[in-house]
């Protein structure tokens, strides 16, 4: 079974500073890669998704995250913090079922962001 | 554009009382999966339901069963509560056949269990 760590379970930034949020991999194959973000009291709801097109993946929000195979890594990163991107979020890696073709999320364990002023 | 929509948003019981989490989409998704939330934890999958028909365990299905009713609805059934599932469970749906699909998430059921 694949396995997704999240290093970091919180980060604090200031408002306008660098977001960099850190997941590994541990993946045989190529894997399918997503972030999730969720907002207080909310569900979790989708930033972007690595599917092999690209290496670097352009989110939603100004989020972006770089597939890097040599270092099984997918860190989500953003230019500048602002304060409403103060949420928990999410790193994810889809595999298929042992002896199988259904597809299951395994997620890190979570990173909360909070942005100071 | 209602999505995944899980029933009800609050709960709270007793040790031993029984009940039903319900979960319906909108999107003719075939594949609806079940997870709780617990905190430092991630998300651990309960159960899920490649298709209508079918259900499967996840990684930690003890003490739960499930019921896929139809394509639209996918409930998931305590029969004996216990305050280790006290947790926020949320239902995700996805169209299926391949892994890039990211899955669409309902706004969780936060049980309590006392």
């Amino acid at each position: 079974a694949q396995s997704v760590t999240q290093l970091g379970s919180h980060v604090s930034v200031s408002e306008g500073a660098l977001v960099l949020l850190r997941c590994n991999y541990s993946s045989s194959v190529p894997p399918y890669l997503f972030w999730y973000v969720q907002y207080p009291n909310q569900g979790l709801q989708l930033l972007l998704k690595y599917t092999s097109a690209a290496t670097l993946v352009k989110g939603i929000n100004g989020f972006e995250a770089e597939f890097k195979k040599s270092e099984t890594s997918f860190h989500l990163t953003k230019p500048s913090a602002h304060m409403s991107d103060a949420a928990e979020y999410f790193c994810a890696v889809s595999e298929v079922e042992s002896g199988g073709s259904n597809y299951k999320l395994t997620f890190g364990k979570g990173t909360l962001l909070t942005v100071n002023p | 554009n209602a999505g995944v929509t899980q029933t009800p948003k609050f709960q709270v019981l007793k040790t031993g009382q029984s009940m039903t989490l319900q979960c319906a989409q909108d999107m003719n998704h075939n594949s609806m999966y079940w997870y709780r939330q617990d905190p430092g934890m991630g998300l651990r999958l309960i159960y899920y339901s490649a298709s209508e028909g079918t259900t499967d365990k996840g990684e930690v299905p003890n003490g739960y069963n499930v019921s896929r009713l139809n394509k639209r609805e996918f409930s998931l059934r305590l029969e004996s509560a216990a305050p280790s599932q006290t947790s926020v469970y949320f239902c995700a749906s996805i169209f299926s056949g391949t892994g890039n699909q990211p899955q669409h998430f309902g706004d969780g059921t936060r049980l309590s269990i006392l």
